[in-house]
């Protein structure tokens, strides 16, 4: 059973368009949402999350949006760079005491030049 | 520099053999992860520790071992009960208590077992 579920495993855009990447979870618990990127044979690096309490969150050219009600959210790029060409994964916290994440299987992200 | 390091960044093993991955933290965080990836698969928790001498199992702990004798290492060891231990394995660590939900991660190893 996929709490977290990232429905596109890859999208492609035009550098300095938007990207938006889309996830959507099932668990109605989860009160926490972060956002990870990763490039291959490194780890995950931390980008953006927010928390069940707002509705978006902002920070520079990354802006994450939260729908409760949908039990969606997605991460806005703009303007898109190559550079962040990469596998985005999406991950929820249940809170509480329990630090634990679910991720999702990751959307791989192509800026083209 | 603060960070987490795990190593070797490349490890091959033997099928039958135990093979224990090092993941070590100078973040001063409580809570120490495990996870490993295969394509197309996210990321799996395997294991985790919130504080020392305490572990718990994560969604796929069969075949695998964990100690936490020190707050700055979360050793894994991949055992010969594993049935499919070659993956990517990342360790991450994080804060506790409220808003400390952010995990860092380390370079990860990958694991090849013949």
């Amino acid at each position: 059973d996929q709490q977290v579920k990232q429905n596109s495993p890859s999208l492609s855009v035009q550098e300095g368009r938007i990207s938006i990447l889309n996830c959507d979870y099932t668990n109605s618990m989860f009160d926490y949402f972060l956002w990870y990127k990763k490039y291959p044979a490194e780890g995950p690096t931390f980008l953006i999350s927010i928390s069940s309490i707002k509705d978006k969150n902002e920070d520079g050219r990354f802006t994450v949006f939260l729908n409760k009600s949908a039990k969606h959210l997605s991460l806005h790029i703009v303007p898109s760079q190559p550079g962040d060409s990469a596998v985005y994964f999406c991950a929820a916290s249940g809170g509480g005491s329990n630090y634990k994440l679910t991720f999702g299987k990751g959307t791989l992200l192509t800026v083209n030049p | 520099d603060g960070g987490i390091t795990q190593s070797p960044k490349y490890l091959f093993r033997k099928e039958g053999q135990n093979v224990t991955l090092s993941c070590e933290q100078n973040l001063n965080h409580d809570a120490m992860y495990w996870y490993r990836q295969d394509p197309g698969q996210g990321l799996r928790l395997i294991y985790y520790s919130q504080i020392v001498n305490d572990f718990q199992k994560g969604d796929i702990a069969e075949g695998y071992s964990v100690s936490r004798e020190k707050k700055e290492s979360f050793p894994l060891t991949v055992t010969s009960a594993q049935k499919n231990p070659t993956a990517f394995y990342l360790c991450a660590s994080s804060l506790t208590g409220s808003h400390s939900y952010e995990q860092y991660f380390g370079p990860g190893t990958r694991l090849t077992v013949t």
